[in-house]
């Protein structure tokens, strides 16, 4: 079965200084990756996805990630954070496909961002 | 864009209540999902949909029921509520062939006093 773990429950970066969230993940077919952020008492938001394309994927709000297959990561990285980069952001792989197909999620990062 | 919503952001029930979550989708996604957010545990899937009217339990399915009767609408169904529940609860959907993408609701934070 899949699996995602995500390094880290908590990170806290300095305004302008670089984010990078870790997410490893355990998948025995090639994976579909996904970043979904969470802000305060709101629901999931995609970031970005990767789907067997191009290794970097760019997101929304300047977020990117790298796929690398050799080390079974999917790190997700900003090079300057903004205050409003706080929230909770969950990494997840696709299990299965067609119309059973689900997503399992990492247990979470908390990013705090400090004037 | 799609759009997923949840029938409340905020609800609070007392213990041994019968408590319905309503969610509905309206970009005619073949799937639908309930799941409980809790820290530290991340998210927890508690059923899903891939039809109307069909159901599959996910991870925690123990007291929780789900009906989907019409193929926009998944309701999660707490049959006696505990104070176990007290959690934040979010739906999301797909569409087959999406990569498994999930589009989510704003989430429905019950307190079960």
């Amino acid at each position: 079965a899949q699996s995602v773990t995500q390094l880290g429950s908590h990170v806290s970066v300095s305004e302008g200084a670089l984010v990078l969230l870790r997410c490893n993940y355990s998948s025995s077919v090639p994976p579909y990756l996904f970043w979904y952020v969470q802000y305060p008492n709101q629901g999931l938001q995609l970031l970005l996805k990767y789907t067997s394309a191009a290794t970097l994927v760019k997101g929304i709000n300047g977020f990117e990630a790298e796929f690398k297959k050799s080390e079974t990561s999917f790190h997700l990285t900003k090079p300057s954070a903004h205050m409003s980069d706080a929230a909770e952001y969950f990494c997840a792989v696709s299990e299965g496909s067609g119309n059973t197909g689900k997503l399992i999620f990492g247990q979470g990062t908390t990013l705090q961002v400090k004037p | 864009d799609v759009k997923v919503t949840q029938s409340s952001r905020y609800l609070v029930k007392r213990t041994g209540e019968k408590v319905f979550l309503e969610c509905v989708q309206d970009m005619d996604h073949e799937n639908m999902f309930w799941y409980r957010q809790d820290p530290g545990l991340g998210l927890r899937l508690i059923y899903f949909s891939y039809d109307v009217k069909m159901k599959e339990k996910g991870d925690i399915p123990e007291g929780y029921s789900v009906s989907r009767e019409k193929k926009e609408r998944f309701s999660l169904i707490l049959e006696s509520a505990s104070t176990n529940q007290t959690s934040m609860y979010l739906c999301a959907s797909r569409s087959w062939g999406s990569y498994n993408e999930q589009f989510f609701g704003p989430g429905t934070r019950l307190t079960v006093l």
